[in-house]
């Protein structure tokens, strides 16, 4: 199993571009989660999805989009960059919603560093 | 919203010597995960703790959780250069929804001077 795989690595954008940020898993996890991570800020939740057509706000979703067509696939939509997006991504599953009687720790992918000039 | 508190922010220690790295929630914790990072890579799961008063333990790691007190600590036992890097301490929050969320602490980095 690949686990949870992020694409790209590393991205650099102009202010106002858009892009969407790829993660995908293959270990039949339910629950999806978008992180960004700054430093002295820790892992702050953007979006998370509990589930195939179904999505929700984190803590910080203004700027972004998300959607979950599939199982497997949660893509993050940068819609016009602005340099406050810089950060690193991270992109999590599990395969229950945490808290329940099933927890299951969330597998994270290697993250994205994006960087918007 | 909750937060998590985690001290030290750094710790620098000598190669062979104990450390221990606190995760103090302003909320009930219904659970708390530990994770480790290495620059540039993702988080690993350490371990998970549920329960108030469970201890667990892998390789020289030790973690408990202390309900009460709405605190968990992390305990590594005669540090390895390996051990070096960013702990984060996760809590399982609670949301309006059905759905439940996890919040971060900002991270203890740790360096191990061999």
């Amino acid at each position: 199993n690949a686990g949870v795989t992020q694409t790209p690595k590393f991205q650099v954008l102009k202010t106002g571009q858009s892009m969407t940020l790829q993660c995908a898993q293959d270990m039949n996890h339910e629950y999806m989660s978008w992180y960004r991570q700054d430093p002295g800020m820790g892992l702050r939740l953007i979006h998370y999805s509990v589930g195939a057509g179904i999505t929700d706000q984190g803590e910080v979703p203004n700027g972004y989009n998300v959607s979950r067509s599939t199982t497997e696939d949660f893509p993050l939509r940068l819609l016009s960059a602005a340099p406050s997006q810089t950060s690193v991504y991270f992109c999590a599953s599990s395969y229950s919603i945490l808290g329940s009687s099933y927890n299951s720790p969330l597998h994270f992918g290697n993250g994205t560093r994006l960087t918007v000039t | 919203s909750q937060e998590l508190e985690q001290s030290p922010q750094s710790l620098i220690v000598q190669e062979g010597k104990n450390l221990t790295i606190n995760c103090t929630s302003s909320k009930t914790l219904y659970g708390l995960y530990w994770y480790k990072q290495k620059y540039g890579e993702g988080l690993i799961f350490l371990m998970m703790l549920q329960k108030g008063g469970e201890e667990k333990s892998h390789e020289k790691i030790t973690a408990k959780l202390d309900e009460k007190k709405q605190q968990s600590s992390l305990h590594i036992t005669a540090s390895q250069p390996s051990h070096a890097g960013i702990y984060l301490c996760g809590a399982v929050q609670i949301s309006s929804g059905s759905a439940r969320q996890l919040t971060f602490g900002s991270g203890t980095q740790l360096t191990v001077l061999p």
